[in-house]
């Protein structure tokens, strides 16, 4: 059972477009949801993360959108770049929990 | 370079064979997780130590094993192997026993069963 499921599977913009990637989760108990960026041949790196005392995070062009009553989560690439192609996996987990439940990827492709 | 080094990057093997996978963690870190990520599952979490103990398993193979050693590395053993096993295996590190706080992960191991 998919604890975290993220949509779409695959995405393609032009440069400068804005991609957006929705994760919805199930499991009241999750406090954590961090976003991952992952380049072919390389592990996931943590890209941004947000708590749920907050709707909205902002890290440079990276912003998490948090809809607490909906369980839902997005994030927002702003002025999209070719090098941010990669694949993007959101994750969470709950306050002592151990393991982060992560989202089956999207493949973002940026089109110079 | 997220300080979390894997060996070996590639590995071939065929079924029925055991292999093991090793995990230097970033300087530091007490807990270690192991993930397998195969192209229709995503990164599905197999198991955590922290600091030489397991703190946590998910969805672990029999077949699967690992230990972590008093330097904190840790390694993954898996045995009888079958080809739906072929997958990358990605080591992460943190701080903290929870979670909530930054994983890093290795570049992990490309394991080919045939």
């Amino acid at each position: 059972q998919q604890q975290v499921k993220q949509s779409p599977q695959s995405l393609i913009v032009q440069k400068g477009g804005i991609p957006i990637i929705n994760c919805a989760y199930e499991n009241t108990a999750f406090d954590y949801f961090p976003w991952y960026q992952q380049f072919p041949g390389k592990g996931p790196a943590l890209l941004i993360a947000i708590r749920p005392d907050v709707s909205e995070k902002k890290e440079g062009r990276f912003t998490i959108s948090f809809n607490k009553s909906a369980k839902q989560f997005s994030l927002h690439i702003m002025d999209s770049q070719p090098g941010d192609s990669a694949t993007y996996f959101c994750a969470a987990s709950a306050s002592g929990a151990n393991n982060l439940f992560f989202g089956t990827g999207t493949r973002l492709t940026v089109i110079p | 370079d997220s300080g979390v080094t894997q060996t070996p990057k590639h590995l071939i093997t065929a079924t029925g064979q055991r292999v093991t996978l090793r995990c230097s963690p970033r300087s530091g870190d007490l807990s270690v997780y192991w993930y397998q990520q195969s192209l229709d599952q995503g990164l599905q979490f197999l198991i955590q130590y922290y600091n030489g103990e397991e703190r946590a398993k998910g969805n672990i193979l029999e077949r699967f094993s690992a230990q972590q050693f008093p330097d904190l590395h840790s390694e993954l053993n898996l045995s009888s192997l079958e080809l739906g096993d072929s997958a990358l295996y990605f080591c992460a590190s943190s701080a903290l026993r929870q979670a909530g706080t930054e994983a890093f992960f290795g570049q992990g191991t490309r394991l080919t069963v045939v």
